[in-house]
């Protein structure tokens, strides 16, 4: 069964940073590209970043690049986002997602990142 | 940046009733689009990729169509657990971009 599991958010102030991790399970994590989707509160999904299979290519959403990094580790079958410089407008809840066939199949329950002072 | 846009926003259904949502993008994305369901307080769920391929384990009630900027999703006898709001997403270009959401309630 493919599990995906996010872990690492929570309250930060601005201009902090916080990292994301995201613990895959049940398939192979270096066949697939992986990507993060963030939704703020009451408010649609966004695009934030994906990765490729080796990490060797990495794309991100304009209002984040810079700022987050989008890595892997498939030995560790682990996704992450490093954020940092984090504003207002980067509270969301962060899902982790498999990428199949150019968008997600699965997705992770989501973690709250909550940026306040 | 492609835009995705969406219509209607909302509606208003009963169960057993077709419904179709429309998404449009603000350029060509031949067939690289996606349709996704979401419950309140859950995760995505994947529907449809390829403007009409259907997600494994995805009832067949859900179809989708389309190509270049117009497409649609349609769900033929709606279901109760089907009160959802649904998003597209084009995957043709990056940054993928979301449209911003149905959302189907009950009538």
């Amino acid at each position: 069964e493919v599990q995906l599991v996010e872990s690492g958010g929570g309250l930060v102030q601005p201009g902090g940073s916080l990292r994301l991790s995201c613990a895959a399970s049940g398939f192979t994590l270096s066949s697939y590209w992986m990507s993060w989707v963030r939704q703020a509160p009451g408010k649609g999904l966004e695009w934030v970043a994906s990765i490729k299979q080796d990490g060797s290519e990495k794309y991100y959403v304009d209002s984040v690049k810079g700022r987050f990094t989008i890595s892997r580790d498939n030995a560790k079958k682990s996704l992450y986002l490093q954020m940092n410089s984090l504003r207002a407008e980067d509270t969301a809840v962060y899902y982790c997602a498999r990428d199949e066939s150019w968008n997600p199949d699965y997705w992770g329950q989501g973690t709250l990142v909550t940026v306040s002072s | 940046d492609i835009q995705m846009t969406q219509s209607p926003s909302s509606l208003s259904a009963s169960v057993g009733d077709r419904v179709t949502i429309t998404c449009r993008a603000s350029q060509d994305i031949r067939k690289y689009l996606a349709w996704f369901q979401q419950k309140p307080g859950k995760a995505p769920k994947s529907l449809i990729y390829a403007a009409s391929s259907l997600r494994s384990g995805v009832p067949s009630r859900f179809s989708g169509s389309g190509s270049g900027t117009d497409f649609t999703l349609t769900i033929s006898s709606l279901q109760p657990e089907d009160f959802a709001t649904y998003y597209c997403q084009q995957c043709n270009n990056y940054p993928f971009s979301f449209g911003p959401g149905t959302k189907v309630d009950i009538k």
